[in-house]
This record gives C-alpha cells, structure tokens and sequence, in this order.
C-alpha cells in the first residue's frame, strides 16, 4: 500500500542543470499535485492536474515544467535550475472532491541548487 | 497576499493539558477548512476538516472551530500526548477552486513530559 511516491528524495544541482522529480500514485486518483515547501512560507501549490490530460499552474509556476503522463504518474521538470528553487518538494493526489478536498502527499524531494 | 495565515510559528504545551493552534484566513469564498500534521521527513498527513457551514467538527482528541464571521478557526487537542509533536498547516479550498488548496505557514507543537 504504497500511495503517493516520489523519487529522488534528495538531490543537489549545480545552477543551470536540469532535473525531473518523479511522482506516481497507485490510489487511482484523478487529480495530482505539486508543492514546495519553504521556510515561513508553508506549502505553495506549483502545478496541478484535475485529470489525466490536463495541467494548470498554481500560485509559483516560474521555473516549472510538469508533465502528467499517465492517470498515475505526474512529473515536474526544472529545466535550468536556479538556486531560489532549494526547497522540499511535496507530490500529493486526491479524487475530485464532493467535499474537502483531502491530498494525500508523497515523502517529499529535497533539492539543493548550489 | 497570504490568504490563510498562521500567525504563532511555535507552541510549546505540557502533556495532558489542552492544545489550541490558531489560524485566520482572509477570502470569504472559502467552502473547506482543512488541518494537516506533518512530521520530520515525511509528508503532510490530514487530520480533519470543516466546512463553512458547519460551527465545529470532532474527531476523537480533535475538534476543529470555525468563526466564519472573524475568518478564523482553531484546532483543539485534548489531551495532548507526546505523538502530538508536529508541524501543523491550515489549509483551505472553495468549491470553484477546489484543486487550488490555500496552506498557512505552519505552527510546530512541541508537548513536554
């Protein structure tokens, strides 16, 4: 019962590099996401996906790429990694919701940019 | 513009005594109110919600109160146990929005022995 993983959990970049954190999720949820999470900052919505096709942008999607490659898998792709994007990175899904909207999250990926 | 905000970054409790983490929010339009407790290098688990037209709700040790008319709410733990110990986010969503979860800054909860 593995629900939400990412990979890698830990990564350290040099400024410029490029990455793809991975995401997948076996719970059959419809909608995923991805966070950051910075200090007194909470977590920041990056990018979502309702649905397997479709991608938005949240509240911080400069710098960001995502790819939803399948119902299970949800991808973020920094293509030229600045050292302002050193964070923890959060993946979550959850089924579109009648009520709350409860995510289920990942592990988390913490990414230095030197 | 931060739109849920929790203002007190740390608490310190002694076990057994009451918890109470604060948090207020700004956008009326919110429909869902929602609490997460995150331990060291793990994700965010839910712990419970709210909607705005309820007052309160009550899980075992935690009850969550809604002033819609202050835009605030507080989660309550009674009694608090040392596993308390946590990083706590208030989240909320409205109906429209509702992949869009809005999180506060967080509060880490510290129970003392």
């Amino acid at each position: 019962n593995a629900g939400v993983t990412q990979t890698p959990k830990f990564q350290v970049l040099k400024t410029g590099q490029s990455m793809t954190l991975q995401c997948a999720q076996d719970m059959n949820h419809n909608s995923m996401y991805w966070y950051r999470q910075d200090p007194g900052m909470g977590l920041r919505l990056i990018y979502y996906s309702a649905s397997e096709g479709t991608t938005d942008k949240g509240e911080v999607p400069n710098g960001y790429n995502v790819s939803r490659l399948n119902k299970r898998e949800f991808s973020l792709r920094l293509e030229s990694a600045a050292p302002s994007q050193t964070s923890v990175y959060f993946c979550a899904s959850s089924q579109i919701p009648s009520g709350a909207n409860v995510l289920t999250f990942g592990a988390g990926s913490r990414l230095t940019v030197l | 513009d931060q739109q849920v905000k929790q203002n007190s970054p740390s608490l310190s409790v002694q076990e057994g005594r009451i918890s109470i983490l604060n948090c207020d929010y700004t956008n009326s339009m919110f429909d869902y109110f929602l609490w997460y407790k995150k331990y060291p290098a793990e994700g965010p688990t839910f712990l419970i919600s709210i909607s705005s037209i309820k007052d309160k709700n009550e899980d075992g040790r935690f009850t969550v109160f809604l002033n819609k008319s202050a835009k605030h709410l507080s989660l309550h733990i009674v009694p608090s146990q040392p596993g308390d110990s946590a990083v706590y986010f208030c989240a909320a969503s409205s109906i429209q929005g509702a992949q869009k979860l809005v999180f506060g800054q967080g509060t880490r909860l510290t129970i003392n022995p």
